[in-house]
């Protein structure tokens, strides 16, 4: 089984702060994707990232994928309560269709 | 608005009894997800089905949980006998085969908690 580390576990910080939210593995990928979970409701997709190198803006959101393919990054700017949630990487390995999730990042902007 | 759909929300029940989850995915998808999160192992995958046939159960306890899909709208995961150890959110998701993008959308889950 494929393992993908999230760092940092946990984070809280003011509104308007930078983050970056890192997703690590020994393995290599062929795609990885970011989700974001509310409370109570799955893990909505943000991003799918395919290529080494590969760089996908979402507003404030910068995403990053290694250019090994083994990890990404999610980066935040000028954070807004609404950024609160868990994050979710997950990572497809070639010929496997199912995702295998990170450990996850919860995330808590204050106002 | 297409979604995944669960049912029931949230169930508790005792040690022993069986218990059974439903999921009604996107209609038009032919992949169908199972998935379990907790606190400690995070989103673990359980079984997954294309074109209602299963493709892979690794993930799941085989001598309690077994996973189906009757028809293209329903599919079902029993727990029989269930275990406190099984207390947790579980996950059904659903999208189409083809590529590296592909999308899986998630349904709200299933909260059980076992006594």
């Amino acid at each position: 089984t494929q393992l993908l580390e999230q760092s940092p576990q946990f984070l809280s910080i003011q509104e308007g702060e930078n983050l970056t939210v890192y997703c690590n593995s020994s393995s290599v990928f062929s795609s990885l994707q970011w989700y974001r979970q509310e409370p109570g409701e799955g893990p909505v997709l943000l991003v799918t990232v395919v290529t080494g190198g590969e760089v996908k803006k979402l507003k404030r959101l910068t995403f990053q994928f290694g250019d090994a393919r083994k990890d990404s990054s999610l980066h935040i700017t000028a954070a807004q309560p609404g950024d609160t949630g868990l994050y979710l990487c997950a990572g497809r390995d070639t010929g496997r269709r199912a995702l295998t999730f990170g450990s996850g990042t919860r995330l808590q902007v204050q106002p | 608005d297409a979604r995944v759909t669960q049912t029931p929300r949230h169930k508790v029940t005792e040690m022993g009894q069986e218990v059974t989850m439903r999921c009604q995915p996107i209609l038009g998808h032919n992949t169908v997800f199972w998935y379990r999160q907790t606190m400690m192992q995070g989103l673990e995958l359980l079984a997954y089905f294309r074109n209602r046939a299963p493709l892979d159960d690794s993930g799941m306890p085989k001598d309690r949980f077994s996973a189906e899909m009757p028809d293209a709208t329903l599919a079902t995961l029993k727990i029989q006998p269930s275990e406190p150890r099984d207390s947790a959110v579980y996950f059904c998701a659903s999208g189409t085969t083809g590529y590296e993008t592909d999308t899986q959308y998630f349904g709200p889950g299933t909260r059980l908690t076992v006594l």
